[in-house]
């Protein structure tokens, strides 16, 4: 099938402990996103890449980095640095504009901090 | 920057009824896409329905239609023939055309349909 798969489903965090949420696509598309979302809140950007070895910062980047070694790969890490990182993470590919440029979304993954 | 507001927090409807839900933004852009998104209680996010901004021909899906008005800026979503399995999260979204898109979709917050039997 083709698709975007987020593991694991459910992380749980230390305080002070980096973790990082996978994501895969195999829908050939370039571009990829992160989403986070919070309870009673939209989706908000944390970071994007259209193109591998590439990427760019979201509204809100702080405390969250990325990479792109591999068109179908982009994973999230979750820094320290991130205060307040309980949430519900998305991520998200892009169908370029001569095929729609509509955005398709992975399950999620929540993370909990304990 | 682009806003999207969603001035509906909840709505709730008995089943069989006509729903419509309303999304209003704000952009400097003359070109872009809007899109409807449905997350149910499983918190997938999945694509409902999209305009093109350049076409003046509101879009259809099934049971699904909006009415985009775009010198108002306003893009709602009608459901006909409501079923229990339309009950979910919905977001109004917006993308550039500039750029192809690239830096993604900004979201209203969310509008929580609920289908009453």
């Amino acid at each position: 099938d083709g698709g975007i798969t987020q593991s694991p489903k459910y992380l749980f965090r230390k305080e002070g402990q980096n973790v990082t949420l996978s994501c895969e696509q195999n829908l050939n598309h370039d571009a990829m996103y992160w989403y986070r979302q919070d309870p009673g809140q939209g989706l908000r950007l944390i970071y994007y890449s259209q193109i591998v070895n590439d990427f760019q910062k979201g509204d809100i980047a702080e405390g969250y980095s990325v990479s792109r070694e591999k068109k179908e790969s982009f994973p999230l890490t979750v820094t320290s640095a991130q205060k307040n990182p309980t949430a519900f993470y998305l991520c998200a590919s892009r169908r370029g504009v001569s095929s729609g440029n509509t955005i398709y979304f992975g399950e999620g993954s929540w993370l909990t901090v304990v | 920057a682009q806003t999207v507001t969603q001035s509906q927090p909840e709505m709730s409807v008995q089943e069989a009824e006509t729903v419509t839900l309303s999304c209003t933004y704000d952009t400097s852009e003359n070109n872009y896409y809007l899109f409807w998104y449905k997350q149910p209680p499983s918190r997938q996010m999945i694509l409902v329905i999209r305009q093109e901004a350049y076409k003046q021909q509101n879009a259809t899906e099934n049971r699904f239609s909006v009415n985009f008005q775009k010198a108002a800026k306003s893009f709602s979503l009608k459901i006909s023939d409501s079923q229990l399995g339309d009950t979910a999260m919905y977001f109004c979204a917006f993308m550039k055309g500039s750029g192809g898109g690239a830096d993604g979709l900004t979201f209203g917050k969310g509008t929580h349909l609920i289908i009453q039997p």
